[in-house]
């Protein structure tokens, strides 16, 4: 079965520290995708990065970066210099070749950023 | 393009009453689902349509039905509102059932008395 933990349920920080939101995922799949999804307090879901297993390169987008390792099952996304914006709930998701399209969520990071 | 679109915004019901949760997109997108988003458990998802005409069960399918009559639309039906229904919906579509990027409507709260 595919299972995909958030293990940190809400991160504090002041504003221009930077912050890492952990994903540890569970698949027997050798093929499968990662996602981050942002909910920001309006409540919709917002998409933010798909990567799949058979590219560990790490991404940077402006201030987001994240980093796939295999080896560990882990996909964590890093703010860097966070922003009293960037507050939100912050979901993980996982979809594989076993169960494709059908998206496995972790229980998501609630981040606030204090000014 | 408006993406995917949701109605109502907000509902409150009494148990035992029957509703439906509109969605529909005009993206073209054949790959159509619906989620519930309850606190500490993330997005849990419900049912799914791979086309008009086609559905299947996700991991929380009871008390829900759909059906998918048209590439735009996917209704969710409640046919007898329970309290543990209480939720907040949203349906998603993407272009194909494999790893495309799946996107999410502004999200449906469900209030069952």
């Amino acid at each position: 079965a595919q299972k995909v933990t958030q293990a940190q349920t809400e991160i504090s920080v002041v504003e221009k520290e930077d912050v890492t939101l952990d994903c540890v995922y569970e698949t027997r799949d050798t093929t499968y995708y990662l996602f981050w999804y942002k909910q920001p307090p309006s409540g919709e879901l917002v998409f933010l990065i798909r990567r799949n297993s058979f590219d560990e390169q790490n991404e940077i987008s402006g201030r987001y970066s994240w980093n796939f390792q295999k080896s560990t099952s882990s996909f964590n996304f890093t703010i860097t210099a966070s922003q009293v914006v960037d507050s939100a709930v912050y979901f993980c998701a996982l979809t594989g070749s076993s169960n494709t399209g059908k998206l496995i969520f972790g229980q998501g990071t609630t981040l606030q950023v204090k000014p | 393009n408006a993406g995917v679109t949701q109605t109502p915004k907000f509902q409150v019901l009494k148990t035992g009453q029957s509703m439906t949760l509109q969605c529909a997109q005009d993206m073209n997108h054949e790959y159509m689902s619906w989620y519930r988003q309850d606190p500490g458990m993330g997005l849990r998802l419900i049912h799914y349509s791979v086309g008009a005409g086609i559905t299947d069960q996700g991991e929380v399918p009871n008390g829900y039905n759909v059906s998918r009559s048209t590439t735009e639309d996917f209704p969710l039906r409640l046919l007898s509102a329970a309290p543990s229904q209480t939720s907040v919906y949203f349906c998603a579509s993407s272009y194909g059932g494999g790893p495309e990027t799946q996107y999410f409507g502004p999200g449906t709260r469900l209030l069952v008395l």
